[in-house]
């Protein structure tokens, strides 16, 4: 079984503000784990992925998250928010392999606002 | 290159009403997947494929039926809509192997009044 939670439903920056958003998993095997954002009415577009290479990974737009397995975390980071970057943002685990991957598990989400 | 089209992009349905939303990739993905977005409950899985003729429960399939006849077409039914099922659908794609994200399509809005 796996599960994400994605702590702070909603969460204010102002621009330029560092941005943090926090997920952390639950997964019985090693994780495949994913940050997508959503802007109004749109689809979801991959923000960035771990799949057991490097705990550091960088994504689009300035994104990063570091996967951390002794926290179970996967937090998303951003050094300085534009305005652009206002949207829901999703926390998404699958396991490594298998028929599962065509399954995943997303938390609740996040929306993040950004103040001028 | 149009990745995942869904159609429609919304419908309004009357209780009681069956529909088919429609769902189609372009990518030669195996893996296809059906989503329901309902807010502060992020997406939730209704059915997945893994390949032609291969589909399985997700974590909410009831009133819901997929068949997927072949790689590129995996449409999902409504048997008799209910206003419970009033959410935004999404549809998926992923490409078999390890390390590779899922595809999603614009979302198809449905009402059900």
């Amino acid at each position: 079984a796996q599960s994400v939670t994605q702590l702070g439903s909603h969460v204010s920056v102002s621009e330029g503000a560092l941005v943090l958003l926090r997920c952390n998993y639950s997964s019985s095997v090693p994780p495949y784990l994913f940050w997508y954002v959503q802007y109004p009415n749109q689809g979801l577009q991959l923000l960035l992925k771990y799949t057991s290479a490097a705990t550091l990974v960088k994504g689009i737009n300035g994104f990063e998250a570091e996967f951390k397995k002794s926290e179970t975390s996967f937090h998303l980071t951003k050094p300085s928010a534009h305005m652009s970057d206002a949207a829901e943002y999703f926390c998404a685990v699958t396991n490594a392999g298998g028929t599962s991957y065509g399954k995943l598990t997303f938390g609740q989400g996040t929306i993040l606002t950004v103040h001028p | 290159n149009a990745g995942v089209t869904q159609t429609p992009k919304f419908q309004v349905l009357k209780t009681g009403q069956s529909m088919t939303l429609q769902c189609a990739q372009d990518m030669n993905h195996e893996y296809m997947s059906w989503y329901r977005q309902d807010p502060g409950m992020g997406l939730r899985l209704i059915h997945y494929s893994v390949g032609a003729g291969i589909t399985d429960q997700g974590e909410v399939p009831n009133g819901y039926n997929v068949s997927r006849s072949t790689t590129e077409d995996f449409p999902l039914r409504l048997l008799s809509a209910a206003p419970s099922q009033t959410s935004v659908y999404f549809c998926a794609s992923i490409r078999q192997g390890t390390g590779t994200e899922a595809f999603f399509g614009q979302g198809t809005r449905l009402t059900v009044v």
